[in-house]
């Protein structure tokens, strides 16, 4: 199994540019989410979702969309990059809910000038 | 609001001395901790989650409703220990898929 990938592993984007960032699953697991990483700051969920067809906002979900059309396929969408957004975004997954073990993703690393 | 707070951004030992990292969380329910471990140029994993009660790699933690703490600690610190450190705590009820962490507290283990 290659449990959770992310592509791409590094990107740059100028301000304004739109981008996806993959996110895919190979473990079968309901629930998946997006967190950015930023210094000080810990992770900070993004968007999660607990299901095929079903997605919901977390903390920080402005300027992100995405969408969830299989159970393995998660990916997230940047509408019109800032440079606010210079992160390293990680993908997890579970079986279960928030309170199961997450599986995450090796992340990637985006810059926004 | 759910909150998790590490207070130490940095923490240095020497190789064979205790470590103790702290967190400390607020949350009304039942709370689901857990610690999280990001070694250099690896993916974040799960180390340990207090439900389990398990030592990993001579971690222990131990939830303090009390004091709302779960401070991680090993009586003698490894070099290979050297890593970020995260605090999580698990959402407040059984739908959802938010972890809440705190800032991460970075541990160098000096030779």
């Amino acid at each position: 199994n290659a449990g959770v990938t992310q592509t791409p592993k590094f990107q740059v984007l100028k301000t304004g540019q739109s981008m996806t960032l993959q996110c895919a699953q190979d473990m079968n697991h309901e629930y998946m989410s997006w967190y950015r990483q930023d210094p000080g700051m810990g992770l900070r969920l993004i968007h999660y979702s607990v299901g095929a067809g079903i997605t919901d906002q977390g903390e920080v979900p402005n300027g992100y969309n995405v969408s969830r059309s299989t159970t393995e396929d998660f990916p997230l969408r940047l509408l019109s990059a800032a440079p606010s957004q210079t992160s390293v975004y990680f993908c997890a997954s579970s079986r279960g809910t928030g309170r199961e073990t997450q599986y995450f993703g090796p992340g990637t690393r985006l810059l926004v000038l | 609001a759910q909150r998790v707070t590490q207070p130490e951004k940095l923490l240095s030992v020497f190789k064979g001395a205790p470590v103790e990292l702290k967190c400390n969380y607020s949350y009304s329910g039942s709370p689901e901790l857990f610690w999280y471990v990001q070694y250099s140029r690896q993916r974040l994993q799960l180390l340990l989650r207090h439900i389990s009660r398990e030592s990993i790699k001579g971690f222990t933690a131990d939830l303090n409703k009390g004091e709302t703490s779960f401070h991680l600690k090993k009586p003698f610190a490894q070099e290979e220990d050297s890593a970020m450190y995260y605090c999580a705590l698990g959402p407040n009820n059984n739908a959802g898929n938010m972890l809440t962490f705190g800032g991460g507290t970075r541990l160098m283990v000096k030779p």
